[in-house]
């Protein structure tokens, strides 16, 4: 089941523009992670905000977490062609039963940077 | 490795095989993940490997789906009797630690399973 829920589905900006996306969860968790997708790749990790951070900044990432609403934000910022792909977020909930963090997937964001 | 190496990348069978599909994690990473992806859509659990049991096999679908990592490195996922809703990628991933506020996970390229 998918933990986490995008919003928007898609999204199509011009070069230059920002970007920005929303995840929704459920469940308590202990760290939220957002991954890029590239058309027929493999997932790439992007930045991780744990549980106990509000906002968190990586090059032209801003992320945010509110825990109170369950919910984070992805900021591309002066988006370029390039940026176009997929984007995840995935929560990561500790399991004793596991010994580690099960992390579970959203449906994901399309995003589409014209030139 | 120098990462996540998934083998076969592509695989065509028809329906009512068995099929196995090989991921090599990154080398010393103890968590091992399978998610399946459908297109169009995220990454669904399948099973999680902490050294060579299995962790959480809650999101396997069925008792055809099966996967093995004896040793703690190498994983296998095993379909028995293939169907058609079968196809779709299936994702590896490794990850190095198991503690609480870190889980960045590190993915190959996936195998793509048609199931004719």
């Amino acid at each position: 089941s998918q933990q986490g829920e995008e919003d928007p589905q898609a999204l199509s900006i011009q070069e230059g523009e920002n970007a920005t996306m929303n995840c929704s969860y459920k469940t308590s968790i202990n760290n939220l992670q957002w991954y890029r997708q590239n058309s027929g790749r493999g997932l790439v990790h992007l930045i991780l905000i744990r549980s106990n951070e509000r906002e968190k900044h990586s090059g032209r990432l801003r992320v945010t977490l509110d825990t109170s609403k369950k919910s984070s934000s992805l900021l591309i910022t002066a988006s370029r062609a390039a940026d176009t792909a997929s984007y995840f977020c995935a929560t990561a909930r500790w399991t004793i039963k596991a010994a580690g963090n099960k992390l579970t997937f959203g449906g994901g964001t399309r995003v589409l940077v014209k030139p | 490795g120098a990462g996540v190496s998934q083998t076969p990348s592509n695989k065509v069978t028809e329906k009512g095989k068995y099929v196995e599909l090989r991921c090599d994690p990154i080398s010393g990473h103890t968590a091992l993940y399978w998610y399946r992806q459908s297109l169009g859509q995220g990454p669904e659990f399948l099973i999680y490997f902490q050294g060579t049991g299995a962790a959480d096999d809650s999101g396997l679908p069925n008792d055809r789906f099966f996967a093995v990592r004896p040793e703690g490195s190498v994983s296998t996922l095993k379909i028995q009797r293939t169907e058609r809703g079968d196809s779709a990628v299936y994702l590896c991933a490794s990850s190095q630690t198991i503690a609480m506020d870190t889980g960045e996970l590190f993915f190959g390229e996936g195998s793509r399973l048609t199931v004719l």
